[in-house]
């Protein structure tokens, strides 16, 4: 089974600073997916990046970038220049390649990071 | 957009009670799911429903069934609430390929 394992509780950046936050998991499946979640204080849960395991470039979305290291089954989230609307908890996701049908690919989270923005 | 909405966002029940928390999505997704979220341990999915009237069983199925009537509404029935199922409940459907998963505001039950 595969496990996800973030390993700080909590983070703190300043604002306009970079932070990363951490991920590692465990699995014997050569192909899948990773995301990082975002959740902000009572409000939804967001999808913020995603990543194909079979892509070697690492995926970016604006000020978010991951750090996906398949060898070392490592996948950490790089926020620069920190916003006070990036605090949140951000939860790291893993999912099989095969998601279609009954064989439904389940989201295997993480324990989640809280971040905090200081200004 | 896509839009999940849980019918309340809080949410206090006694033990032994029957409770239905209800699931809606607008973008006539097959699949949706319920997952609980609970500090330290994340989101741990409950059950999958891949279509109408169509339902797995998730990591942690006890206590819990689903309905699924009509394909927008995914029903998560607690029979009879205990107190080790006061939690944060989310909803989520998903598309299809890439298969993205679009969450709910949450419900946050507290069982007395």
């Amino acid at each position: 089974a595969q496990t996800v394992t973030q390993s700080q509780p909590e983070m703190s950046v300043q604002e306009a600073e970079t932070v990363t936050l951490s991920c590692t998991y465990d699995t014997s499946e050569s192909d899948y997916y990773l995301f990082w979640y975002k959740q902000p204080p009572s409000r939804q849960m967001i999808l913020v990046i995603r990543q194909e395991a079979y892509k070697q470039q690492n995926a970016t979305e604006n000020r978010f970038s991951v750090n996906f290291q398949k060898a070392a089954k490592s996948f950490s989230l790089k926020i620069s220049d920190s916003q006070l609307g990036d605090a949140a908890m951000y939860f790291c996701a893993y999912r099989t390649s095969n998601a279609g049908g009954t064989s439904y690919g389940k989201l295997t989270f993480g324990q989640g990071t809280i971040l905090t923005v200081h200004p | 957009d896509v839009k999940v909405t849980q019918s309340s966002r809080y949410l206090v029940k006694r033990t032994g009670e029957k409770v239905f928390l209800e699931c809606v999505q607008d973008m006539d997704h097959e699949n949706m799911f319920w997952y609980r979220q609970d500090p330290g341990l994340g989101l741990r999915l409950i059950y999958f429903s891949y279509d109408v009237k169509m339902k797995e069983k998730g990591d942690i199925p006890e206590g819990y069934s689903v309905s699924r009537e009509k394909k927008e509404r995914f029903s998560l029935i607690l029979e009879s609430a205990s107190t080790n199922q006061t939690s944060m409940y989310l909803c989520a459907s998903r598309t299809g390929p890439p298969y993205e998963q679009y969450f709910g505001p949450g419900t946050r039950l507290t069982v007395t």
